[in-house]
């Protein structure tokens, strides 16, 4: 399977919100409510920030949010701060107990 | 606290095999499923494979399937990664993750690097 399409790249200022989009299929992200996002720092393991589509881990800021309509999932984050500066990963079931990742997005925070 | 390690990384032959392992601890190992991703030199995660809490149902990605081999020992909770047949492409810091039935994965372990170069 392909994997889910992130734009390579958003950018923000301070205080101002960015969207991170996921587009798969119907097969993954259409068909199941178990979309997950993933920050990772570079040289550091990925940290979970959303799963089940929009629901927060205890400890994630309520600055992040995430959403889904039809086969894209959306990770937003509020508020920018300058140590939200990573890479973003969307994952979602893709039925048969398997699993498919974007391809990742760098957030830069200007 | 949640731990997982990762160990059992080198630098191998095309051709080769290694066998990885991720230690555990901090949760009651054998009753989640478990999974293995991994992430290539500068680029994006890669689900490679899942095993269930029993160790009865085990799943791959299609790039590895025939290759590797994912398997735990809930009595040392610990899982492997039997890799076998090894290629350039598979070359990458590979990540334990503690699977939440399928939805998403909790935490993650620093990572092992496998290198495939002769």
């Amino acid at each position: 399977q392909s994997a889910l399409t992130q734009p390579r790249s958003v950018s923000g200022s301070p205080g101002q919100s960015v969207s991170i989009s996921c587009t798969g299929t119907s097969s993954n992200v259409g068909g199941y409510n178990y979309v997950s996002w993933y920050q990772q720092h570079p040289g550091k393991a990925p940290k979970l920030m959303i799963y089940d589509v929009n629901k927060r881990p205890s400890g994630v800021p309520d600055r992040f949010s995430g959403s889904k309509s039809g086969n894209t999932a959306s990770l937003t984050i509020s508020g920018l701060q300058a140590e939200d500066e990573a890479g973003y990963y969307c994952c979602s079931y893709a039925g048969s107990s398997t699993k498919l990742f974007g391809g990742g997005t760098k957030l830069t925070v200007l | 606290e949640v731990q997982l390690l990762e160990s059992g990384g080198n630098l191998v032959q095309p051709g080769g095999s290694l066998r990885l392992s991720c230690a555990a601890s901090g949760f009651t190992f054998s009753s989640f499923a478990m999974s293995w991703v991994r992430q290539a030199p500068g680029e994006g995660l890669e689900w490679v494979s899942v095993i269930s809490s029993s160790g009865g149902g085990t799943y791959y990605a299609d790039s590895v399937k025939g290759r590797f081999t994912i398997s735990r020992d809930n009595s040392k909770n610990t899982l492997y990664l039997q890799m076998n047949s090894l290629r350039a492409e598979d070359a990458a810091v590979y990540f334990c993750a503690k699977d939440q039935s399928n939805r998403f994965f909790d935490y993650w372990g620093q990572g092992t690097l496998v290198t495939v170069s002769s």
